[in-house]
């Protein structure tokens, strides 16, 4: 399963960190994709990191402002949004594949507010 | 990067109706498409993979069929459960991309 941290506020111009726990799979064996969700819209794709070896894909859209990493000791890996602004408030997942390259486990979501 | 539009945006049916979700792509791929449901407040489900394999535990009336830019997702007997919104995904090159949803809703 994938256990996401809690619900954060941020005011514009700040950074959010969202943890993500991975247990009961082998964490190196799956690359791991945060998807987030605004209110009342669609799913947006932000980017990929390989749990193997830390590559990294990120959206052209969010390029400049997002960070992935992971720390496979703990098997947990990590989304940084900086330059907060109101539009980045949304929910935010992690999301494994499976074997089939799809996203098979999903964490919770994180709930992000971005407001002065 | 290729570009997902599902149609319709919203669909109104009743329980036992065949129901179909087109998803076409702005440039054909090679059947890395995915298809998931999420229900209000809930985390999305995947349901089919590589265009039509049903994951596990799916109900088999979920179906997934299509190639190179167009793709359908069928429910063959609309069940209460099933209502709910629909999202295709293309993991055939970075960046992923979804559609904009199909929501399913009862009539």
């Amino acid at each position: 399963q994938l256990v996401q941290s809690g619900v954060e506020v941020k005011k514009p111009g700040a950074s959010v960190r969202v943890s993500c726990k991975a247990s009961g799979y082998d964490f190196m064996l799956y690359g791991m994709h945060w998807v987030r969700q605004a209110p009342g819209q669609g799913l947006e794709w932000m980017g990929w990191i390989s749990t193997f070896n830390g590559n990294t894909d990120y959206s052209q859209k969010f390029q400049d402002r997002v960070t992935l990493i992971t720390d496979t000791p703990t098997t947990t890996a990590f989304m940084e949004l900086r330059s907060l602004r109101s539009d980045d408030t949304a929910i935010y997942y992690c999301a494994s594949e499976g074997f089939h390259a799809a996203l098979a486990l999903w964490g919770q979501g994180t709930m992000v507010t971005v407001s002065s | 990067d290729i570009q997902m539009t599902q149609s319709p945006s919203t669909l109104s049916a009743s329980v036992g109706d065949r129901v179909t979700i087109t998803c076409r792509a702005s440039q054909t791929f090679n059947n890395w498409l995915a298809w998931y449901q999420q229900k209000p407040g809930q985390v999305p489900k995947l349901l089919i993979y590589k265009a039509s394999s049903l994951e596990n535990g799916v109900p088999a009336r979920f179906s997934g069929s299509g190639s190179g830019t167009e793709f359908t997702l069928t429910i063959s007997s609309l069940q209460p459960d099933d209502f709910a919104t629909y999202y295709c995904q293309q993991y055939d090159s970075y960046p992923w991309t979804f559609g904009q949803g199909t929501m399913v809703e009862i009539k």
